[in-house]
């Protein structure tokens, strides 16, 4: 059982470049969310999924797009990177009313130059 | 304005003791409180959790306190083992929110000393 597998575990861009972050959970979870984290700022959410079809802005979106593709893929996408973007972004899922415990992938370290 | 504070950047502890790694709150609106533990190169996993109706949690090695009023909770591991090492992020849900969405403390590195 993979649980959240994220691709890819390492990127590093040039500014301005694009590139999208793929997450996929085998567990059936209807929620899924993107955080960032950042040295001394813990886990900030970017965007989250409640259930396929529909998506919201979290506490850090400015600069993110999400797309919610079916179930069990979110993907997150950079449109213009910029250094200010240089994290480890997890992504996570879970189900509706499950004591709000979400489970989260290992982890995209991405570098912007 | 970090609603979620972990004032402890780090924590060193001897193998066999207790640690107890601390979080305060300042939205009163949370009712649902989680600890998480994090490995270098790996994502945060679930550790214990805590509803507001309750004042303590355990689970094995592992106790979770959480005082309303002042709006503090805390993490106690007993007896702490050198496995034990890592980040520790408290968490918290508001009431009702929709997707279950946590607001994170910035963590705790415990190190423990064999």
């Amino acid at each position: 059982n993979a649980g959240v597998t994220q691709t890819p575990k390492f990127q590093v861009l040039k500014t301005g470049q694009s590139m999208t972050l793929q997450c996929a959970q085998d567990m059936n979870h209807n929620s899924m969310y993107w955080y960032r984290q950042d040295p001394g700022m813990g886990l900030r959410l970017i965007y989250y999924s409640a259930s396929e079809g529909t998506t919201d802005k979290g506490e850090v979106p400015n600069g993110y797009n999400v797309s919610r593709l079916n179930k069990r893929e979110f993907s997150l996408r950079l449109e213009s990177a910029a250094p200010s973007q240089t994290s480890v972004y997890f992504c996570a899922s879970s189900e509706v009313g499950a004591k709000n415990i979400q489970y989260f992938g290992a982890g995209t370290r991405l570098s912007v130059l | 304005d970090q609603q979620v504070k972990q004032n402890s950047p780090s924590l060193s502890v001897q193998e066999g003791r207790i640690s107890i790694l601390n979080c305060d709150y300042t939205n009163s609106m949370f009712d649902y409180f989680l600890w998480y533990k994090k490995y270098p190169a790996e994502g945060p996993t679930f550790l214990i959790s805590i509803s507001s109706i309750k004042d303590k949690n355990e689970d094995g090695r592992f106790t979770v306190f959480l005082n309303k009023s002042a709006k503090h909770l805390s993490l106690h591991i007993v007896p702490s083992q050198p496995g034990d090492s890592a980040v520790y992020f408290c968490a918290a849900s508001p009431a009702g929110e929709y997707g279950n969405k946590l607001v994170f403390g910035a963590g705790t590195i415990l190190r423990v000393k064999s």
